[in-house]
C-alpha cells in the first residue's frame, strides 16, 4: 500500500517557470510533511517542511501549499532555475513512528 | 559541524556473501535511520534506533540487522545478499527533540551497494 502518492514522475520546466509537484497521503496520523532535494550520487537534503496546522509555508523560491482535508500537499518552486534540476521526493511522517514514508519522487528538468 | 559520513561509499558483494555498512551520525544526534532506495521502489524505511535500541522497523526481511553503539554510530548487515538488494543504502540522524512527534532527518551520501 502506497501511502504517499507523488505526481508527476518527470517534469520539465523552463528557466523562470513554476514548477509545480503534488502529493497526496492516506495515514491521518501524519503530521509532518517534508520536502527532499537529491542531486545524483548525494543523500536527499530537506528543503522545506510543513506541519498541518498551516496551510503554507515559504521559503524564498520555495512554497508547500497544505490541503489537510484533501490530505494533499504540493511544492511550487518560483523562477525555476537550472541548477534546481535534481528528483524531488515529499515524504510524511507522523504518529508513534519515526519513520519517513516517501513518495515516488519527481525528476525535475529546468531547461535554460 | 560535519554532515553524516557513510563508509564505505561503494561496495560490490557476489550473491550469498554478507555486508556491514557504517554510518556515523552528526555531532549530538542520538537517533539513526536507514533507508534502502532503488529506481524500482524508491526510498524504503528500514529501521531506525535511539541510545543503542531499535524503535521502530520496516518491512524487510531478517536478513537485514542493525545495531547502534553507545557513542550513536550505527552498522546495518545484510547477510546472505540477493540480486535484489542492489541499492543505496542511506542513512539519516536527527536530534531528539523532546515534545514533538517528529525530528528533522539529515542524511548522509549513501552506500552503493552492488551484488553480483
Amino acid at each position: 500500500q502506497q501511502q504517499v502518492k507523488q505526481s508527476p514522475q518527470s517534469l520539465i520546466v523552463q528557466k523562470g517557470g513554476i514548477s509545480i509537484i503534488n502529493c497526496a497521503y492516506e495515514n491521518t496520523a501524519f503530521d509532518y510533511f517534508p520536502w527532499y532535494q537529491q542531486f545524483p550520487g548525494k543523500g536527499p537534503a530537506l528543503l522545506i517542511a510543513i506541519r498541518p496546522d498551516v496551510s503554507e509555508k515559504k521559503e524564498g523560491r520555495f512554497t508547500i501549499s497544505f490541503n489537510k482535508s484533501a490530505k494533499q500537499f504540493s511544492l511550487h518552486i518560483m523562477d525555476s532555475q537550472p541548477g534546481d534540476s535534481a528528483t524531488y521526493f515529499c515524504a510524511a511522517c507522523g504518529g508513534s513512528n519515526y519513520k519517513l514514508t516517501f513518495g515516488k519522487g519527481t525528476l525535475l528538468t529546468v531547461n535554460p | 559541524k560535519a554532515g553524516v559520513t557513510q563508509t564505505p561509499r561503494y561496495l560490490i558483494k557476489t550473491r550469498g556473501q554478507q555486508v556491514t555498512l557504517s554510518c556515523s551520525p552528526i555531532s549530538g544526534h542520538r537517533s539513526v535511520s536507514w533507508y534502502q532506495q532503488t529506481p524500482g521502489q524508491g526510498l524504503q524505511f528500514l529501521f531506525e534506533y535511539f541510545s543503542e535500541t531499535q524503535r521502530n522497523k520496516g518491512n524487510f526481511p531478517g536478513r537485514f540487522s542493525g545495531r547502534q553503539f553507545s557513542n550513536s554510530r550505527s552498522e546495518m548487515n545484510v547477510s546472505t545478499l540477493e540480486l535484489g538488494d542492489s541499492a543505496l543504502y542511506l542513512c539519516a540522524s536527527s536530534l531528539e527533540v523532546s515534545g514533538t512527534s517528529y525530528n528533522e532527518q539529515f542524511f548522509g551520501p549513501g552506500t552503493r551497494l552492488t551484488v553480483l
